[in-house]
């Protein structure tokens, strides 16, 4: 998997909306931008994934950049349960059968924190 | 929905001692992995597997081994517990290799070796 690359942390207050950013320069034109979050003391959970197209869930929203060099993980409403890692991983396409097996390659992340 | 399954929650061992992990799944997922992640860091995959009967390496494979002898159950096993595994212990599964599907993971082991 292609790398990413993360602020180390990001503070936001409650209620408002907030921007997690992703630079992934390497990405090739199949790989999946995967988001997963995890809150303390959990596992990683996932959080929405996109190939071009900007991504809307009931979670989040994912803006991916025109040259797909960077993406953006917008939370609208940032609530005290929003506290957590979030990972931005990149995830070979179905045609690179010489890859990876479909494991998920993490990095640190963006800690997020959250104040009332 | 109980999703994926890892049983015990906490552990601590002795030095030498052995133990196994579970993990089980309900989904029919054929791909499940065990990942380990020490404090402040990301995971890292130790086996995985692809179906019953198949399972592989990934980075941090020593001084671990798997089975799978069903889809539903991936149990890691730790033969010699030394200090350098004490960490968090995630299992997860995906239904194939498809980058488009997300994988689901277990809420964890945590593991002290004292």
């Amino acid at each position: 998997d292609a790398k990413t690359t993360q602020p180390n942390s990001m503070e936001s207050n409650e209620e408002e909306p907030v921007h997690l950013p992703c630079n992934h320069s390497t990405i090739s034109g199949t790989d999946y931008i995967h988001w997963y979050r995890q809150l303390p003391s959990q596992g990683p959970e996932y959080v929405i994934h996109g190939l071009t197209s900007n991504v809307n869930n009931r979670m989040a929203s994912l803006a991916i950049a025109e040259d797909r060099k960077s993406s953006t993980l917008i939370l609208h409403r940032a609530t005290l349960r929003d506290a957590a890692v979030y990972y931005c991983i990149l995830r070979e396409g179905p045609m690179n059968y010489g890859g990876s097996q479909g494991n998920l390659i993490f990095g640190k992340g963006t800690k997020l924190s959250v104040k009332p | 929905n109980a999703g994926v399954t890892q049983t015990p929650k906490f552990r601590i061992l002795k030095i030498g001692q052995s133990m196994t992990l579970q993990c089980a799944q309900d989904m029919n997922h054929n791909y499940m992995y065990w990942y380990r992640q020490d404090p402040g860091m990301g995971l890292k995959l130790i086996y995985y597997s692809v179906g019953a009967g198949i399972t592989d390496k990934g980075e941090v494979p020593n001084g671990y081994n798997v089975s799978r002898s069903t889809t539903e159950d991936f149990p890691l096993r730790l033969e010699l517990a030394a200090p350098s595994q004490t960490s968090v212990y995630f299992c997860a599964t995906t239904p194939d290799r498809n980058s488009n599907q997300p994988q689901h993971f277990g809420d964890g082991t945590r593991l002290s070796i004292l």
